[in-house]
């Protein structure tokens, strides 16, 4: 099934850049969420966005930013990237709001060196 | 603050045997909570959340508010149980926002 899908899988960075995460929900899906996840931890929570608008945020620094588009596809922003932004990134999609289940995405490995 | 423990990091056993998953959480509301697992190359899903009051796949979760507990058991593991496992939180209020422990590596041997 076409489940939640994000690009790029993989990434490397420099410090100081930036960088944009691509996410796309399943169908029908007008929720998503994103969470970082650091090795050896569990995710944490970023963003939610729901019907284009945000409904949470997690406690990272401004330098984190997302957006919703029209067909509920989802972009995470980093700027000024730093070597503790070095993480997986998930992309989570669900029906409506709320701790209903969400379906994952695979997830972008981001490197910063 | 909401926070979910998980106190151990790993745990092994052989097949069959039965296995206690352990998850305490710390928030002064009602909280809902949820066990998600991610299987060796696949992505994270979840396995049980406890207002459903089900079993999945041979898990049973109980909330017991008084220990602050939700904790995942099954009565004899099965080497396709081999995961990481992880306990989550999500507030009061039906937030998106879920707060998950660090996580356990079950491994199931033959």
């Amino acid at each position: 099934d076409a489940g939640v899908t994000q690009s790029p899988t993989h990434l490397i960075k420099t410090r100081g850049q930036h960088v944009t995460l691509r996410c796309s929900p399943i169908s029908g899906h007008k929720s998503v969420s994103w969470y970082q996840q650091v090795l050896g931890q569990g995710p944490q929570f970023i963003f939610q966005y729901y019907e284009k608008e945000e409904r949470g945020r997690g406690n990272f620094p401004d330098r984190f930013s997302a957006r919703q588009f029209p067909n509920y596809s989802s972009e995470l922003n980093v700027n000024a990237l730093l070597l503790g932004d070095s993480a997986l990134y998930l992309c989570a999609s669900s029906l409506e709001q709320g701790p209903i289940p969400l379906h994952f995405g695979n997830g972008t490995r981001l490197t910063v060196t | 603050a909401q926070r979910v423990t998980q106190p151990e990091k790993l745990l092994s056993v052989f097949k069959g045997a039965p296995v206690e998953l352990k998850c305490n959480y710390s928030y002064s509301g009602s909280p809902e909570l949820f066990w998600y697992v991610q299987y060796s190359r696949q992505r994270l899903q979840l396995l049980l959340r406890h207002i459903s009051r089900e079993s999945i796949k041979g898990f049973t979760a109980d909330l017991n508010k008084g220990e602050t507990s939700f904790h995942l058991k099954k009565p004899f593991a099965q080497e396709e149980d081999s995961a990481m496992y992880y306990c989550a939180l999500s507030a009061q209020g039906g937030s998106e926002k879920l707060v998950f422990g660090k996580g356990m590596k079950l491994t199931v041997n033959p």
